[in-house]
Parts: structure tokens; sequence; C-alpha cells
């Protein structure tokens, strides 16, 4: 089945340690999105690729990267996770930027 | 900038009852989402609304939307306790903006069903 895949589902990082987050997409999707979704609260995106062409949110923190080597995959990376960044990490797909979102199962990071 | 405002945000029922949830948004939209989540899991897609006066239904939940109003609602019929769990409704920027096709999230309602 096509689908959204995220790994690894849970995370547990040290407080200043680099982690990368992964999400794989097999729909072929054009736009692929990282939301960031904190206990109790909605979700809130992070940054999105249209392609290849990469769109970051103005108040998203210079510590989230993301990179998107080839259409099916795309990566977070966290250059030096805070406490604060303890959440679930969504990711997402549509076709094009107004199409459905597909969302992947996400990625529970802590942080020690 | 579009906002999204759901009411009410915690919501308790009894078994066999009816409520509604409420979504208002900012400014125009070409689309409304109505999204489920249960506890520590991923977003589920229950409807996408694509024009005023849209209606669609799933088993105990009926979706609508009126887009003059800037309003969608998320109506339950006879609640049962399978449908706890957080509902959030997302709406989609139109283009014309920097925020084309963003989704904005509702706050989210959590529900809880009674026996």
């Amino acid at each position: 089945d096509a689908m959204v895949i995220q790994n690894p589902r849970y995370q547990v990082t040290q407080f200043g340690k680099p982690v990368t987050l992964s999400c794989s997409q097999t729909l072929n999707h054009n736009v692929m999105y990282w939301y960031q979704q904190k206990s109790s609260q909605a979700p809130k995106l992070l940054f999105h690729y249209y392609d290849k062409d990469f769109n970051n949110e103005a108040d998203t923190p210079d510590n989230f990267q993301s990179r998107r080597p080839n259409t099916s995959f795309c990566f977070l990376d966290i250059r030096s996770p805070g406490l604060g960044d303890a959440a679930m990490y969504l990711c997402a797909t549509s076709r094009d930027r107004i199409g459905g979102k597909y969302f992947g199962p996400g990625t529970r990071l802590t942080v020690t | 900038e579009l906002k999204v405002e759901q009411n009410p945000l915690f919501l308790s029922m009894q078994e066999g009852k009816n409520y509604t949830i409420y979504c208002n948004y900012s400014t125009t939209s070409d689309r409304l989402y109505w999204y489920r989540q249960d506890p520590g899991k991923s977003l589920e897609s229950l409807f996408v609304l694509l024009s005023n006066g849209a209606v669609k239904q799933e088993g105990r939940l009926m979706a609508s939307l009126d887009t003059k109003a800037r309003l969608s609602t998320l109506h339950i019929t006879a609640a049962v306790h399978d449908l706890s769990a957080t509902y959030f409704c997302a709406a989609l920027a139109n283009a014309g903006g920097t925020s084309y096709g963003k989704l904005t999230f509702g706050q989210g309602t959590i529900l809880t069903v009674h026996p």
C-alpha cells in the first residue's frame, strides 16, 4: 500500500546531541511537510519542500534543518535539541500545495 | 494571516447524545479539513470540504461548510465511547499569498464520551 513512513517511531536523545528523523513516501507526491506537535497543542508547520524548493516558516528555529535528497525521502535534523524540542514530529505529503495531506505515524522525540 | 478557532476545546458527552463542534476561520479558504487524533497517534483524515454548502457524513459524524460565514461544523449523532479522541479542523490558505497551500489548524477539541 502507498503510504508515508516515519522512522524511528520513538527517539530518545540527550540535550544538545544532534538527532535526525526520517520520512519516506511511496505516493510520489511533490510536497513534503514537517510538523511539530507538542502535548495538547495543534500541529505547527516547521517547513515544507515543493519538489526541491525549500520553504521555511518564519518562526521555525534555526536549530531545525531539513533535507530532501530525492522525491521519496525527507529528513528533519535537530542540531542541538533542547528540552523544549520534545514533541511528536509529523511528516505529511501532498500531490500539490492544495491537495489532501497524508500524514505519517509520527516520531515521538524525548530529550533527556 | 489565516487563523482558525474551534469551540468548545473540551467536550464531555454521554453516550447517545448529540453535539456539535464549531470551527471558525478568519479569511477565505478553499478547503476545510477535519482530522481525528487518538492519544499518542498521528492524524487521521475524516473529511475534506471543498465548497459552500458541502456536507459529508461518515457513520455518526457529519461535517458541513458555510464559506460565507467562514464556519464549519462537525456534528456528532448518538455518541459512542469509540468516538473519544481529539478532533482538529484545519483550513487551507488560498493562492495569492506567501502561505499558499499552508494548512492552519484549530486548537483541537478533546471529546470524551461517557457511558
